[in-house]
């Protein structure tokens, strides 16, 4: 009864390093979502893959790729990590549209020295 | 720019009282209303949502909708200090698979 699955939870970064967080849904979502979320603001949304074979960028998509590699997994890539970029990120998963409740992962909390 | 706000809080409640939480948007054509609950280091949990055509009750918890004045609420009857949370609020936008969040409301129960 995994649900939304995020590794790693925790990382620390050096400023231009680069990694990919990885996410997978067992819920056999068409959406995925990946956020982040800074103290005091809303979720903000970097890309979305509506359906698999797709993606699209949120409102916050600079400095960030993303991946949906089947319908399963979606993983998000911080080419040359920013200390602007220390969050915490969400993934989440839906059954398609807005108007479907999304279902997050534990979230991974990463911070860029 | 399409937004979505929230008291930011602390709002306390005394322990078996109601809380009542409000959230507002400012997209008329909004048609869809997720409430998520997030304790502090975890991640958000749905708690309801309600579409506009109507409010809906789900144990303890009721939302409303008020198109009118363009706000959505979230009562919580008979809190528990396990409600002490912070309380999102999401509404959709014109686009079909994005929503717009507020940042939050925290909400205290106090035994």
């Amino acid at each position: 009864n995994a649900g939304v699955t995020q590794t790693p939870k925790f990382q620390v970064l050096k400023t231009g390093q680069s990694m990919t967080l990885q996410c997978a849904q067992d819920m056999n979502h068409n959406s995925m979502y990946w956020y982040r979320q800074d103290p005091g603001m809303g979720l903000r949304l970097i890309y979305y893959s509506a359906s698999e074979g797709t993606t699209d960028k949120g409102e916050v998509p600079n400095g960030y790729n993303v991946s949906r590699l089947n319908k399963r997994e979606f993983s998000l890539r911080l080419e040359s990590a920013a200390p602007s970029q220390t969050s915490v990120y969400f993934c989440a998963s839906s059954e398609g549209q807005s108007n479907q409740p999304q279902h997050f992962g534990d979230g991974t909390r990463l911070s860029i020295l | 720019q399409k937004e979505v706000e929230q008291n930011s809080g602390p709002l306390s409640v005394p322990e078996g009282a109601i809380a009542s939480l409000n959230c507002t948007y400012s997209d008329r054509g909004s048609q869809s209303f997720f409430w998520y609950r997030q304790y502090s280091g975890k991640s958000p949990e749905l708690i309801m949502f309600i579409y506009s055509n109507g409010d809906k009750e789900d144990g303890r918890f009721t939302a409303q909708l008020n198109k009118a004045s363009q706000y959505v609420s979230l009562l919580i009857r008979d809190s528990q200090p396990s409600d002490s949370a912070t309380y999102l609020c999401a509404v959709t936008v014109d686009s079909n698979y994005q929503l717009i969040w507020g940042a939050g409301t925290k909400l205290i129960i106090k035994p």
